[in-house]
């Protein structure tokens, strides 16, 4: 069966280090990935997109890879703070329509 | 700038009584319109989308309805609610004419919070 994994326990860190979130995905083959942000009580917040020929991808503090081999993304935030506390969310194309299937989402609190 | 607002942010509605979402789009054309549901701790699920007036695909049989009245106008309907309808209902907005797809980033409102009682 088709799925998406993200860590369903929350990723607590210090102030200053890099979080890392996972998402790994069975029986899709996405062209492209995304990730988004979410607060509580609001929508999710586009951050960035990767297409499955790229590698790497940044945005200021932010990096993304994508392992179509291991049917992986990786999501870095560097230097983190207080405010990057949220649920990171990992969407990818569903193949059936080319619709956006989404992982169910990591909290991550960073600590001052 | 474009904007997308929904309302309202939370309801509260007995089973078996009417539902009316609305949600809607400012600053662009012919946008790829969706509604989404997102139960706690859970992924969203797509509910409905719609690359143009009058054109809607359901995802999921349900007991909801979609409606694209005007082009930058999306409408989320029930006649009678039952008690799984609740959740948080959150619409969405992407580029149309590029190509419905994944390949577009989606830009979402704050959603409506649907408690059934």
């Amino acid at each position: 069966s088709q799925k998406i994994e993200q860590n369903s326990e929350a990723l607590n860190i210090q102030e200053g280090k890099t979080a890392t979130l996972t998402c790994n995905y069975t029986n899709y083959s996405p062209a492209y990935l995304q990730w988004y942000r979410q607060d509580p009580g609001r929508g999710p917040v586009f951050l960035l997109l990767i297409r499955e020929n790229e590698k790497e991808k940044r945005k200021e503090r932010l990096k993304v890879t994508f392992d179509t081999t291991l049917k992986q993304s990786l999501f870095h935030i560097t230097a983190s703070q207080p405010a990057d506390s949220a649920t990171y969310l990992c969407a990818l194309e569903g193949g059936n329509g080319n619709k956006l299937v989404f992982g169910a989402g990591t909290i991550l609190r960073v600590k001052s | 700038s474009q904007t997308i607002h929904q309302w309202p942010a939370t309801l509260v509605q007995p089973v078996g009584s009417p539902l009316s979402l609305e949600c809607t789009v400012e600053g662009t054309s012919n946008p790829n319109l969706y509604w989404y549901r997102q139960a706690a701790g859970r992924g969203l699920q797509l509910l409905f989308y719609s690359v143009g007036i009058g054109q809607i695909s359901s995802e999921v049989p349900q007991n909801l309805s979609a409606s694209r009245p005007q082009d930058r106008q999306f409408i989320l309907s029930s006649k009678k609610l039952l008690l799984s309808d609740s959740g948080f209902y959150l619409c969405a907005w992407s580029v149309g004419r590029v190509g419905f797809g994944s390949n577009q980033p989606q830009h979402f409102g704050d959603g409506t919070r649907l408690s059934i009682l």
